[in-house]
């Protein structure tokens, strides 16, 4: 299981910040990158980025300036920021794992909108 | 990118409906395309992996295929719970993409 978690109202120009809680099973599972995905009000899905249980990330290019992933072995979660938010970054966020590049474990998703 | 042209964006069908659902993907991706079910305020569920292998308790109605670089997800009956919005992906390498999205709706 999946369990986003992080503020639903974040202001123009902030970070945004997400963390995933992965339970179930070791966030250090053997092929499992651990993922962010958003899908636009009433549009459809835009992948993020994910992170590999060794650290390393890979990010969707319109978004990798502004965009990190971490992992917390110890607490078995991973987080997502996404930096100088603007109006066009509400969304509804959601981490999920991947497994040979399919998304076969999904969090409920976490709403964000951008507003001051 | 790669990317994933899904036709139509919507479709009317009435229950019993034989359904088919199509992407393209703009390059050669042997079969990794992938399958997701949407409904209404939850995240989507993973339905066909591999362009044609179902996902453990996905009914038998779903099914997957490809020709080329055009790939196909028919539901044979349409059952009520099936009225959904459907995603392909392509799985084949980073960044992953998805179709714009078919929402099934009651005709």
């Amino acid at each position: 299981q999946l369990q986003e978690s992080g503020p639903g109202l974040v202001k123009p120009s902030q970070t945004l910040s997400l963390t995933c809680t992965v339970s179930g099973g070791p966030i250090t599972t053997a092929g499992s990158y651990w993922t962010w995905v958003r899908q636009h009000p009433g549009k459809g899905l835009e992948w993020i980025g994910h992170i590999y249980n060794n650290g390393r990330t890979y990010f969707n290019p319109s978004l990798k300036s502004r965009v990190s992933i971490s992992v917390d072995t110890s607490k078995n979660q991973f987080s997502l920021e996404l930096t100088s938010v603007t109006a066009a970054d509400t969304a509804v966020y959601f981490c999920a794992r991947s497994y040979s590049y399919f998304l076969d474990f999904w969090g409920q998703g976490n709403v964000v909108t951008v507003s001051s | 990118d790669i990317r994933m042209t899904q036709s139509p964006s919507s479709l009317s069908a009435s229950v019993g409906d034989r359904v088919t659902i199509t992407c393209r993907a703009s390059q050669s991706i042997d079969n990794y395309v992938v399958w997701y079910q949407q409904k209404p305020g939850k995240a989507p569920n993973l339905l066909i992996t591999g362009a044609n292998s179902l996902q453990s308790g996905v009914p038998a109605r779903f099914s997957g295929s490809v020709s080329g670089t055009d790939f196909t997800l028919t539901i044979s009956s349409l059952q009520p719970e099936d009225f959904a919005v459907y995603y392909c992906q392509q799985s084949y390498n980073t960044p992953l993409t998805f179709g714009g999205g078919t929402t099934v709706e009651t005709k």
